[in-house]
């Protein structure tokens, strides 16, 4: 079925520091692909999307990159922090048009 | 983003209560969801409305109880819950049926504590 695998977290940086959450998921044909964030305290927010294979979603500083070879939507980030802090969820788009939704990336950054 | 706005943002009740959970969007969306979020679990997607009418109702237990009387409003009927039940419930409306274009907009969510 359709599934989505994300880093288990909690990952902790220093701020400043490069980050990478990998996001690999498994999806009839070539679904949309969203990273959503939720700060504590609250719901989620949509922080990027991409659409078709190599289109690269951008925003506050964060980037993914829709790889269709390796079925992968890796977050990066050349300078992380503080108030990134957050979970960070992975989230492509199956045939039925629901998000498939994984447990979530936990990102601590330390000052 | 305030748009959809969730009340109560904590409700305490017990095994036996009645309570209901309330979601307003003011977007002018036409899909509107009900999630669960466990501790170190996936979202797990409850109902789906589209245009006033359920889509989808994921194998959710008859205790749990959708409504949704006009476009912008969704509420969640609780009666005779577990203790399982205890989690974050998240709303989410869409511009249509989620797509490419559509993306979902959450609210707070209403933290639930069943006693």
């Amino acid at each position: 079925g359709n599934s989505v695998t994300q880093m288990e977290g909690p990952v902790t940086l220093s701020e400043e520091a490069f980050l990478t959450i990998n996001c690999t998921y498994t999806a009839t044909g070539y679904p949309s692909l969203f990273w959503y964030v939720q700060y504590p305290g609250e719901g989620l927010q949509l922080l990027l999307k991409a659409t078709k294979a190599d289109d690269k979603g951008s925003n506050k500083g964060f980037e993914a990159t829709y790889r269709k070879e390796t079925t992968s939507f890796h977050l990066e980030k050349g300078s992380v922090q503080v108030s990134d802090s957050a979970v960070y969820f992975c989230a492509p788009l199956d045939s039925n048009y629901q998000l498939i939704w994984g447990a979530g990336t936990k990102l601590i950054i330390k000052p | 983003e305030t748009g959809v706005t969730q009340t109560p943002r904590h409700l305490v009740m017990g095994m036996t209560n009645k309570k209901s959970l309330k979601c307003e969007q003011h977007l002018g969306h036409n899909a509107m969801y009900w999630y669960k979020q466990s501790a170190k679990k996936p979202l797990e997607l409850m109902f789906v409305y589209s245009l006033e009418e359920r889509v989808e109702n994921n194998s959710v237990p008859s205790r749990f109880s959708p409504e949704c009387p006009n476009s912008s409003h969704l509420f969640l009927h609780l009666h005779t819950l577990q203790p399982e039940d205890s989690a974050l419930y998240l709303c989410a409306s869409s511009q249509d049926l989620a797509g490419q274009g559509s993306p979902q907009h959450f609210g707070d969510g209403t933290r639930l504590s069943i006693l």
